[in-house]
């Protein structure tokens, strides 16, 4: 059974400086990866995922990932952030075969101090 | 728009008492999901269905039961038999049936005991 980890469950960062999230994940066959974004008291919204090809990954609101599968790690980077940009992000994986569901971590809080 | 509609927004449970929660879905997408959400804990998977009339337990089915009379629909109901129901419900639906699709996320229900 595939499992992920993030490693930080909060991350204070100031405004316009870069951030990175991380992600690892464990599992015994290939694997889709996702990052989904939840603001306070609604749904998730995909930000971006990676299933397979190129490693490096860009998703909507300037964010983009990096897959890399000897460190089984699908790290969350963005250059420059936003006040915007605080909320609850989340890794999630998927293993081949049936639509039988997420496996999500346990999110990470983004904080854009001003 | 297309879109996930979960209602009601907010939910109060009695004590012995089943709750439904509903979930409808315009995107005519084949699989369905109910995660239930708790702070620092991510989100977990409860039911999810793949095809009309046909569902399957996740990682805490236990105190949950549904539905998939409908293609659109998916409710999910919290029995009495589900001690600690105190969570944000988040229902999700996906195209197709492969993990390799993301998932479209509802607003949420947020069930409280009274």
């Amino acid at each position: 059974a595939q499992s992920v980890t993030q490693l930080d469950s909060q991350v204070p960062v100031f405004e316009e400086a870069p951030v990175e999230l991380r992600c690892n994940y464990s599992s015994s066959v290939s694997v889709y990866l996702f990052w989904y974004v939840q603001y306070p008291n609604q749904g998730l919204q995909l930000l971006l995922k990676y299933l397979s090809g190129s490693t490096l990954v860009k998703g909507i609101n300037g964010f983009e990932a990096e897959f890399n599968k000897s460190q089984t790690s699908f790290h969350l980077r963005k250059p420059s952030v936003h006040i915007s940009d605080t909320a609850e992000y989340f890794c999630a994986v998927s293993e081949g075969g049936g639509a039988d569901g997420l496996t999500f971590g346990k999110g990470t809080h983004l904080i854009i101090q001003p | 728009d297309g879109g996930i509609t979960q209602s009601p927004k907010y939910l109060f449970r009695k004590e012995g008492q089943n709750v439904t929660l509903s979930c409808e879905q315009n995107l005519n997408h084949d699989a369905m999901y109910w995660y239930r959400q708790d702070p620092g804990q991510g989100l977990r998977l409860i039911y999810y269905s793949q095809i009309v009339n046909d569902f399957q337990k996740g990682d805490i089915a236990e105190g949950y039961s549904v539905s998939r009379e409908k293609k659109e629909s998916f409710p999910l109901t919290v029995t009495s038999a589900q001690k600690n129901p105190t969570a944000f419900y988040l229902c999700a639906s996906q195209y197709g049936t492969e993990n390799n699709q993301p998932q479209h996320f509802g607003d949420g229900t947020r069930l409280s005991i009274l």
